[in-house]
């Protein structure tokens, strides 16, 4: 799996709470990314990160944060968990912002 | 906008049955069209990349091919283990972020 390695993989959490899912990868690539998959939706961008303490908004980033502190760990925090943030969500990295390559994913459910 | 449209959503073939699926995209200028691969319960499995038109690309049963407008996935004669949601995408504005269409959910039955 290219070195990424997501946690946790499952949580289930309550409405309100923050939560917040890490991303670590051993390749050393500059650029990774947070997505969001849906049913009916398809993946869809929640924040990438062109390097350390770069980061950027995706297509869905309300209600969502990051941070990048060190090349291999990338944070994705939901400040106020809702129930429309309950979804799987994946990392992905990538050398020079072309192919790109996922994690296992984490599915997250807010009750 | 960039968009990536995918047809169609489901495809059903019979083992040895080939078929093509669809990516069209309106990015303006493109800068990469990518095919994943994904299984229920996994993350997308990258397949290729295409990047100018008239370029093709091969592994096993797949072909990926690319023209101005649009890529095609060909299977040929597949096997029940392609059953697989098969992901395309572009990048978007940033160009360093990929968009990706909705999938199309193939099912191979024996």
């Amino acid at each position: 799996d290219a070195g990424i390695t997501q946690s946790p993989r499952h949580k289930v959490t309550e409405t309100g709470t923050p939560v917040t899912l890490r991303c670590h990868q051993t390749e050393n690539h500059r650029y990774m990314y947070w997505y969001r998959q849906d049913p009916g939706h398809g993946l869809r961008l929640i924040h990438y990160s062109y390097g350390v303490k770069d980061t950027d908004k995706g297509e869905v980033s309300d209600g969502y944060s990051v941070s990048r502190s060190k090349t291999e760990d990338f944070l994705l925090t939901l400040e106020s968990a809702t129930s429309s943030q309950t979804s799987v969500y994946f990392c992905a990295i990538s050398a020079q912002g072309t192919e790109a390559f996922f994690g296992q994913g984490t599915r997250l459910t807010v009750v | 906008e960039d968009q990536v449209t995918q047809s169609p959503e489901a495809l059903r073939l019979q083992e040895g049955e080939s078929s093509s699926l669809n990516c069209s995209y309106t990015v303006s200028g493109l800068r990469g069209l990518f095919w994943y691969r994904q299984d229920p319960g996994k993350g997308p499995e990258f397949l290729f990349t295409l990047y100018s038109a008239g370029e093709e690309k091969e592994k096993e049963r797949l072909k990926a091919t690319l023209t101005k407008k649009e890529s095609f996935l060909h299977i040929t004669a597949p096997k029940p283990e392609d059953s697989a949601t098969y992901l395309c995408a572009a990048p978007g504005d940033s160009g360093y972020a990929l968009n990706f269409g909705k999938g199309t959910s193939l099912l191979v039955t024996p």
